[in-house]
């Protein structure tokens, strides 16, 4: 996973406070995607993006925001933290013209008090 | 039924043994087909991506079938460090990709 980052690795908020998460590529791959793991429950798609300038809703996109200006940063943001947004969320990247595989990033993990 | 299915297991296997997983999916459109591999608290890391072919990779032999909508991952000779959760993950004409919920696989000493 060298090619994708994610910034912080941990973060602990207080219900309704606000964070940005950022993911980071430079794999130079189109695709974006945002994901939460939670026990039992797999990885649930919270928005993604297709290319610079553009973003869709995912499985999951309430509480979330996301931006795509420049095509090697995906941003995820919440707008006033949930106990239930207390989640890992991975980034990944995937490039269809290609292997179409997914190459995702270590995770962050967000604790809403 | 579900997209993607998959046992949860675990499966918990003595050390050498050979053990397979299988994985049903449901939109008979679906393009791409992998398995990935997540150890505990960490990123899903790329496995092997499956082919209708069939493809070998060392201990791992993956298989599609289309007809049936499944697809399969055998490990022959397991080892201690194949101790993970093994994730299904079927891509979609349409950008769509739907992961299984994992199959968890325990190697006994």
């Amino acid at each position: 996973n060298a090619g994708v980052t994610q910034t912080p690795k941990f973060r602990v908020l207080k219900t309704g406070q606000s964070m940005t998460l950022l993911c980071a590529q430079d794999m130079n791959h189109e695709y974006m995607y945002w994901y939460r793991q939670d026990p039992g429950m797999g990885l649930r798609l919270i928005h993604y993006s297709v290319g610079e300038g553009t973003t869709a809703k995912g499985e999951v996109p309430d509480g979330y925001n996301v931006s795509r200006l420049k095509k090697q940063n995906f941003l995820l943001g919440l707008e006033s933290a949930a106990p239930s947004q207390t989640s890992v969320y991975f980034c990944a990247i995937r490039d269809p013209a290609s292997t179409d595989t997914q190459y995702f990033g270590p995770g962050t993990r967000l604790t809403v008090l | 039924r579900k997209e993607v299915e998959q046992d949860p297991g675990p499966f918990n296997v003595p050390e050498g043994a050979t053990v397979a997983f299988n994985c049903t999916y449901s939109n008979s459109a679906s393009q791409s087909f992998f398995w990935y591999r997540q150890d505990c608290r960490k990123e899903p890391k790329l496995l092997m991506s499956v082919y209708s072919s069939g493809n070998e990779d060392g201990r791992f032999t993956a298989q599609l079938n289309r007809a049936s909508q499944y697809i399969s991952l055998l490990i022959r000779d397991s080892k201690l460090s194949d101790s993970a959760t093994y994730l299904c993950v079927v891509n979609g004409w349409d950008d769509k990709i739907i992961f299984g919920k994992g199959t968890r696989l325990h190697i006994l000493p």
